[in-house]
């Protein structure tokens, strides 16, 4: 069974652009967080979207959003990017394990704003 | 708000036992998460408590006090290949609220 999938691995943007980001979970799985893992913060949880509809929002600024499609894919999209921005972006997806609310983590995408 | 705090860093000798403290203070609960993260890599899952009590898995144990707040992550027969980050993730519906994150080094 494949495991959680993320697009690009890296990316390297510069202040003012914005950018999308892909996760594919694992197949079956409905439900996609999205969390920001950087040096100083460690991991912060961004949303978490199920059946295409967010059912909670962590505590980031309007110029992050997601969405969830049909399929289950999600994507996240960052505006107006900021220096502070440059962090890895974790997503991680849940359901059919054994462990309730288990997720299993894709390998993230280092963004990078210069 | 969430309140975790764990250790930032603890350092063992191969083969020895090393405890990993977590302290929670969030506003709902259900269930706390203990997950692996070596270096550049995404976190693996380790062990997951609901209820009070301790839950062994090989060499890892995590134990669980709801009323305290508190839980632990053992290492056992410490290996170098356990040199890694130990994250503490209290789940509170759809959303992971995640510890610092506990910097372990195992030596020779």
């Amino acid at each position: 069974k494949a495991g959680v999938t993320q697009t690009p691995r890296y990316l390297i943007k510069t202040r003012g652009q914005q950018v999308t980001l892909s996760c594919s979970p694992i197949s079956g799985h409905r439900s996609v967080s999205w969390y920001q893992q950087t040096p100083g913060q460690g991991l912060q949880f961004l949303f978490e979207y199920f059946s295409e509809t967010q059912r909670n929002k962590g505590n980031f600024p309007g110029r992050f959003s997601g969405r969830q499609f049909s399929n289950s894919r999600s994507e996240m999209n960052v505006s107006t990017l900021e220096l502070g921005d440059s962090a890895l972006y974790l997503c991680a997806s849940t359901g059919g394990g054994a462990v309730y609310n288990e997720q299993f983590f894709g390998p993230g995408t280092r963004l990078t704003v210069l | 708000g969430q309140n975790i705090d764990q250790p930032t860093e603890m350092t063992a000798t191969e083969g020895a036992i090393v405890q990993i403290n977590c302290t929670y203070q969030t506003s709902g609960f259900n269930g706390l998460f203990w997950y692996q993260q070596h270096a550049g890599e995404a976190p693996t899952f380790l062990s997951y408590n609901v209820l009070d009590g301790l839950e062994e898995k090989g060499r890892f144990s995590s134990f669980l006090s709801r009323s305290k707040g508190y839980s632990y992550l053992l290492l056992k027969e410490l290996q170098m290949k356990d040199s890694a980050s130990y994250l503490c993730a209290v789940n509170d519906d759809y959303k992971l609220s995640f510890g610092a994150g506990t910097t372990v080094t195992v030596r020779a």
